[in-house]
C-alpha cells in the first residue's frame, strides 16, 4: 500500500488557521486523498476527501497540487475541541491504511 | 440517522476463551469493514464485506479470527481462542459504496488476560 508521511505533532493557538501537510510520493492513479480526525476513545471521523486541486466543505479545505505527491489540510480558526489526531490516508481500494497521524494540540 | 454501533464497548476475557464482537452498520450501507489497533500500533485493516460477501480479508491475522455478515446487515467478529496479543481496540466502519467516506463506530476494547 502506498504510504503517507505527516509531521508527528504540532501546536496551534485557538483561533488560528492550522495547515497540516502530508507527503504521498507513490500515490496511484486511482487513489483519493482522505483525511480523518480521531479523538481519544472514539473511532476515526471523516473530514474531507479529494482527488486533485481544491476541495472545501463546512469544516476544512484540502489543497492538492497537480502532481498529487502531497496534500495540505487546512482547518480555519481552530478551537480547543479541534485537539485530536489527524490522519492522511490514500483510498484506492477501500482498505484504509492508517499511519501514526499528526497530533494537533490547540492551546488557549 | 443512527451511526455505526458496536457491542460490547469493552470486553475482558482470559487467554483461551472465545469472544464475539458485533457491529451494526448504518442502515443501507452495503460496505462494512473491520479494523483494529493493537496496543501502541497503528490502526490496521482486517477485512471488507460487500453485503454478505467477503470482498477482501487480506488483513485477517490468522484462522483464530472469523468474521460473518449473514443477511448483509450486522456483522460479527469471533476470536477463538483468544491470545494475549489480540488485545486492542476493534473498530467497525461502513460506507454506502466504493471510495465513499467510511463511518466508524466507537470501537470495542478487548483485553485478553
Amino acid at each position: 500500500l502506498a504510504k503517507t508521511t505527516q509531521p508527528i505533532s504540532m501546536d496551534s493557538y485557538e483561533g488560528q488557521e492550522v495547515n497540516i501537510t502530508c507527503s504521498h510520493n507513490n500515490i496511484a492513479t486511482n487513489d483519493y486523498i482522505t483525511w480523518y480526525q480521531q479523538f481519544p476513545s472514539q473511532g476515526p471521523r471523516f473530514i474531507i476527501q479529494g482527488y486533485k486541486t481544491k476541495v472545501t466543505n463546512e469544516v476544512a479545505s484540502l489543497f492538492i497540487p497537480a502532481d498529487r505527491k502531497s496534500s495540505t489540510l487546512s482547518l480555519p480558526r481552530v478551537s480547543l475541541s479541534d485537539t485530536a489526531v489527524y490522519y492522511c490516508l490514500l483510498n484506492g481500494n477501500n482498505r484504509l491504511a492508517f499511519g501514526k497521524g499528526n497530533q494537533v494540540v490547540v492551546i488557549p | 440517522e443512527a451511526g455505526v454501533t458496536q457491542f460490547p464497548s469493552h470486553s475482558v476475557i482470559e487467554k483461551g476463551q472465545t469472544v464475539t464482537l458485533r457491529c451494526d452498520p448504518i442502515s443501507g450501507h452495503d460496505n462494512l469493514y473491520w479494523y483494529r489497533r493493537v496496543m501502541g500500533k497503528e490502526i490496521k485493516f482486517l477485512l471488507h464485506f460487500v453485503k454478505e460477501s467477503k470482498q477482501d480479508e487480506s488483513g485477517m491475522p490468522n484462522n483464530r479470527f472469523l468474521a460473518e455478515r449473514t443477511g448483509g446487515t450486522y456483522s460479527t467478529l469471533k476470536v477463538q481462542p483468544a491470545e494475549l496479543e489480540d488485545s486492542g481496540v476493534y473498530f467497525c466502519a461502513s460506507s454506502p459504496g466504493r471510495r465513499y467516506e467510511q463511518y466508524f463506530g466507537p470501537g470495542t476494547r478487548l483485553t485478553v488476560t
